[in-house]
């Protein structure tokens, strides 16, 4: 079955450090890649996405995330992290196999930046 | 744009009870998902739909119903509503786009039954 997983379900830091938030897929077949952040209280927002082409893609907030296809793997790194970081992020993708366009989740990542 | 909105933002239900959450998309969006977060779990899909007149069953749809009657609007109707259905309910949709699959999240509605 096609499953996503995040491996950290809780991720603490202190302010300006290096941050990397985990993700591997089951499959080896043609992928969408995404990733969203929760706020607290808040909808999910899409952060970042990889549909093709260079294997790195950045947010505008300094976000990257970088696909390895063969290890079926898009991490989620920030060099150096900000308290209004702080929320869970979500790592999503859309198996290329049918017509559908769902997306499978990971169970998310609370990433807690302290001071 | 408003994008995804969902009402209300919060409800408390007594066991047993009925309930419609309301989404409307205004970017006329084909797609369109209702999602229950529980803590811990992510987000698991209730139903979805492809259009205006067809929706399917997503992993945990027991207990829910759902109508597309127009490209807009995607209610999700609670009958006899359980503790267990106590959670965040979500609505997103995806553009017609065959080349964009992302998905645009609502604010949520946070839903409590005692």
């Amino acid at each position: 079955a096609q499953s996503v997983t995040q491996l950290d379900s809780q991720v603490p830091v202190f302010e300006e450090a290096p941050v990397e938030l985990r993700c591997n897929y089951s499959s080896s077949v043609s992928v969408y890649l995404f990733w969203y952040v929760q706020y607290p209280n808040q909808g999910l927002q899409l952060l970042l996405k990889y549909l093709s082409g260079s294997t790195l893609v950045e947010s505008i907030n300094g976000f990257e995330a970088e696909f390895n296809k063969s290890q079926t793997s898009f991490h989620l790194r920030k060099p150096s992290v900000h308290i209004s970081d702080t929320a869970e992020y979500f790592c999503a993708v859309r198996f290329n196999a049918g017509n559908n366009r769902k997306l499978i989740w990971g169970l998310g990542t609370s990433l807690a930046v302290n001071p | 744009n408003a994008g995804v909105t969902q009402t209300p933002k919060f409800r408390i239900l007594k066991i047993g009870q009925s309930m419609t959450l309301q989404c409307t998309q205004d970017m006329n969006h084909n797609y369109m998902y209702w999602y229950r977060q529980d803590p811990g779990m992510g987000l698991k899909l209730i139903y979805y739909s492809v259009g205006a007149g067809i929706t399917d069953k997503g992993e945990v749809p027991n207990g829910y119903n759902v109508s597309r009657s127009t490209t807009e609007d995607f209610p999700l109707r609670l009958e006899l509503a359980a503790p267990s259905q106590t959670s965040v309910y979500f609505c997103a949709s995806t553009p017609r786009d065959r080349s964009s699959y992302e998905q645009y999240f609502g604010p949520g509605t946070r839903l409590t039954v005692t």
